[in-house]
Parts: C-alpha cells; sequence; structure tokens
C-alpha cells in the first residue's frame, strides 16, 4: 500500500466549478500537508501547506485536514481555465523527506 | 521571494557523456536541497537529499556513483549524470527547503534531460 494514494483522474469541471481534490495517506505520524500545482514541463508551484488539523484559506483556495481520517482535500472556487494542471499533495513528518501523492491532472473548460 | 532556478531548462546529449545540471535559490540560502526525477505523467521521485558542505544522502535504488551531487554553497547544489544512457532520460527538478523542516520546500523549473 501507497503511503499516500491520490486519484491521478484526469478530472474536467467546467469554468466556475467548485473543485474538490483528495488525497488519502496511511502514515498517522505525518504533520505538514502540501498542496503543489504543476504546470506542464514545469517544476511544482508551492500553494499552501497546513500544520496538523484543521483549515487554511488563501484567495479561492481551501485546504483542509482531517487526521482523524487521514484524509486531505483541497477546494478550488471560481475555477479559472488557468487553474488547469496537475495538483500533487505531499506530507512528511518534519525535517523529513516529502511523500508526494501521484497527482491528479485538472482541466477546466472555458 | 523564494525562486529557485535551474540550468539548464533542457540538453540533449550524446549516450556515454556526462551532463551537469545547477540548481540555485536565487534570494534565499537554502541548507537543504533535494533531487527530484519525473517521468512522464508520474509523481516526483527523490533522488537524494543535498545538504550544504556534507555528503548527499541517496533513496534506496539510486546509483551515487551515476548521480553525484554537490552541494558547494548555500545557494547552489548540482547534479552531474555521469556516462548518461537512454534509460536516464528525464525531467530532473530540484528544490530547496526554506523551513529547515522539509515542509516549505521550493522547486526549481526542472531540466528536461534527454540522452541519444
Amino acid at each position: 500500500q501507497k503511503e499516500v494514494e491520490q486519484d491521478p483522474g484526469p478530472l474536467s469541471v467546467p469554468e466556475g466549478a467548485i473543485v474538490s481534490l483528495n488525497c488519502t495517506y496511511s502514515n498517522s505520524a505525518f504533520q505538514y500537508f502540501m498542496w503543489y500545482r504543476q504546470y506542464s514541463r514545469k517544476g511544482p508551484e508551492l500553494l499552501m501547506y497546513t500544520y496538523s488539523s484543521g483549515n487554511k484559506e488563501d484567495g479561492r483556495f481551501t485546504a483542509q485536514v482531517d487526521k482523524s481520517s487521514k484524509y486531505i482535500s483541497l477546494f478550488i472556487r471560481d475555477s479559472q481555465p488557468s487553474d488547469s494542471a496537475t495538483y500533487l499533495c505531499a506530507m512528511n513528518r518534519g525535517a523529513q523527506k516529502l511523500v508526494f501523492g501521484q497527482g491528479t491532472r485538472l482541466t477546466i473548460n472555458p | 521571494g523564494a525562486v529557485v532556478s535551474q540550468h539548464p531548462s533542457w540538453v540533449i546529449c550524446k549516450s556515454g557523456t556526462s551532463v551537469k545540471i545547477e540548481c540555485r535559490s536565487l534570494d534565499f540560502q537554502a541548507t537543504t536541497m533535494f533531487w527530484y526525477r519525473q517521468f512522464p505523467k508520474q509523481s516526483l521521485m527523490l533522488m537524494a537529499t543535498s545538504n550544504e558542505g556534507s555528503k548527499a544522502t541517496y533513496e534506496q535504488g539510486v546509483e551515487k556513483d551515476k548521480f553525484l551531487i554537490n552541494h558547494a554553497s548555500l545557494t547552489l547544489s548540482t547534479l552531474t549524470v555521469t556516462s548518461a544512457h537512454p534509460e536516464d532520460s528525464s525531467f530532473y527538478i530540484c528544490s530547496a527547503d526554506t523551513s529547515g523542516e522539509s515542509y516549505e520546500q521550493y522547486f526549481g523549473p526542472g531540466t528536461r534531460l534527454t540522452v541519444t
């Protein structure tokens, strides 16, 4: 079993829709949870990171962590075509290497 | 802030030659840098962790004699692919850690290596 599971998609939604991206994990020691956005042939861009459980909001993006369920989510409100990319979740225990999900390919259709 | 650059952005080389890829943190000092490899439509695979002034720590299955890593300063790490073969063709990405705890990593734009 992989430490981090993420549905690779592809996920296609119309412009303006709310997008929900999710990851599950098995290691209860993970404390830091990150979301990265990666455009084709580019390096990943850090969107948000969250420590432990709870919500964090940044503009149209909201990250949620539920440690009891070992489940994290990223919500994108008012999605735009420019949000089309691959979204990678990542997590670690602090001072440890990041463990990445497989990435979800997202397309926002105008 | 937190900008990481890589050079070159793409390179084509012949089988048997060596290729050096540079990773620089432009506006901060990075105690730790990481090197990843990514195949098409796949996630990032950590190759090694590089700390300034010390030997890199390689992940299991990564040949340290083939992928030479040097972290000469707090702003520069290099990856040299020695005696490259076509199966080494991939997208190589570095990242730099600003937090000291590895959770706030900023990635470079990547280097696409094609070995013919």
